[in-house]
């Protein structure tokens, strides 16, 4: 299995609503991450986890929580959003112990607040 | 604090024709990687091609290379005998050795390939 699965592909919630968005690999890697894209612009990073540990937090607001169960998942817990928040939000892999791999990346959640 | 450029936000060819897209970066660091990724209509972002900065040898992959001049700071990317399934948005990333893995692209170029 060489992919990053994300689901749902596609979500509208409300700026009252509890989502989550669910990112998931099988190809044992130990570092995964989390980048919001808006649109006709490069991916933002907004979170690392490196052996299930969060590592990298980019200053994202509180409304964004990120969390890695196990090494083959990562969740993103939404709540209160703005719709300045609706992006395309995807999810990278990488081997964590061998550097400058590069990303797998997953096809995304387009996350529409309305 | 690493800055990616890329200078060309959209660029045409014709099929078959060969093509190159531009990339600067801008770091204190001497060693780390960069890479070319594309992000066709279907949202995927793909790995094209990567390069460790130690290495003095342009990484090729198929009809994807690269001139990295470290000198210079620049990593370009030539697609040669251009076909209508490279029309996506490509984007230059950098990442430090000894960091946390993190990556930083660059603003993207768009590639339309004309038939």
């Amino acid at each position: 299995d060489t992919e990053v699965t994300q689901t749902p592909k596609h979500l509208v919630m409300g700026m009252t609503n509890k989502k989550s968005l669910k990112c998931e690999q099988h190809m044992g890697h130990r570092a995964m991450y989390w980048y919001k894209q808006k649109a006709k612009k490069p991916p933002e990073l907004m979170f690392v986890y490196s052996y299930e540990k969060l590592s990298i937090n980019e200053s994202v607001p509180s409304r964004f929580s990120p969390e890695c169960p196990n090494s083959s998942l990562l969740n993103l817990h939404l709540h209160a959003l703005q719709p300045e928040d609706s992006a395309l939000y995807l999810c990278a892999s990488s081997p964590g112990w061998q550097e400058g791999y590069g990303y797998t990346f997953g096809s995304g959640t387009r996350l529409t607040v309305v | 604090a690493q800055t990616v450029t890329q200078s060309q936000p959209e660029m045409s060819v014709q099929e078959a024709e060969t093509v190159t897209l531009s990339c600067t970066y801008d770091t204190s660091e001497n060693n780390y990687y960069l890479f070319w990724y594309k992000q066709p209509p279907s949202r995927q972002m793909i790995l094209v091609i990567r390069q460790e900065a130690y290495k003095q040898q342009n990484a090729t992959e198929n009809r994807f290379s690269v001139n990295f001049q470290k000198a210079a700071k620049s990593f370009s990317l030539k697609i040669s005998d251009s076909q209508l399934g490279d029309t996506a948005m490509y984007f230059c990333a950098f990442m430090k050795s000894f960091g946390n893995n993190d990556m930083r692209f660059g603003a993207g170029t768009r590639l339309t390939v004309k038939p």
